[in-house]
């Protein structure tokens, strides 16, 4: 399968416990995209890469947020100091630059805060 | 900033009837892109279909088409002789083509196709 794949699935973590999801995607795609979704609610925009830059970052992500693709190829997401309210879907999409709007998104990773 | 706004949290229909989604979303951007994406349970989200703002002419895909209004800033999708595998969350999304290429969702629509 050469989709967009996410690792892991699920994570259940301890109150501030440090947690990173990884993603990777498809290999020609040079955008890649993380947004979060809580339940009954359309994904939020977090921040995007276009290669190994970051090119935006939404005020939704705290300080506690960073995210990083160091070779312009995978990338990772890693939240510190866990909060209960961090709880929701991680989805992570990528998108080739010049082919406007089409994210191809993969099944997420969801994160459970107690 | 963008908006984009979906009033129907969730909808019920009859298979093979007709079904329409409703979304309005506010911009400043003359050109723009704007979507309709599905995602079913439990699997990841896929677009049904794109509509470029400069595009007077309305886009279809198979038994999916748009009603878009650009005036009005209305951009509803109509699901015809809908399928059980049509039961999904449908989110709208818009995209500014000058200013940034990050998509905003609105907060979806849940649409039950019932047998």
């Amino acid at each position: 399968d050469t989709g967009v794949s996410q690792d892991p699935r699920h994570k259940i973590t301890k109150r501030g416990q440090n947690v990173t999801f990884r993603c990777d995607p498809i290999s020609e795609h040079n955008r890649l995209y993380w947004y979060r979704q809580t339940l009954g609610q359309g994904p939020e925009f977090l921040t995007y890469f276009q290669n190994e830059a970051q090119l935006e970052k939404s005020r939704l992500l705290s300080d506690r947020f960073s995210a990083e693709r160091p070779k312009g190829s995978f990338s990772t997401l890693e939240i510190q100091r866990t909060e209960q309210g961090d709880s929701a879907m991680y989805l992570c999409a990528s998108s080739l630059a010049g082919v406007t709007g089409e994210l191809f998104f993969g099944e997420g990773s969801r994160l459970t805060v107690l | 900033a963008q908006t984009v706004t979906q009033s129907q949290p969730e909808m019920s229909v009859q298979e093979a009837e007709t079904v329409t989604l409703s979304c309005t979303y506010d911009t400043s951007e003359s050109n723009y892109y704007l979507f309709w994406y599905k995602q079913p349970p439990s699997r990841q989200m896929i677009l049904v279909i794109r509509q470029e703002a400069y595009k007077q002419q309305n886009a279809t895909e198979n038994r999916f088409s748009v009603n878009f209004q650009k005036a009005a800033k209305s951009f509803s999708l109509k699901i015809s002789d809908s399928q059980l595998g049509d039961t999904a969350m449908y989110f709208c999304a818009f995209m500014g083509v000058n200013r940034d290429d990050k998509i905003i969702f609105g907060k979806g629509t849940r649409l039950h196709i019932l047998p």
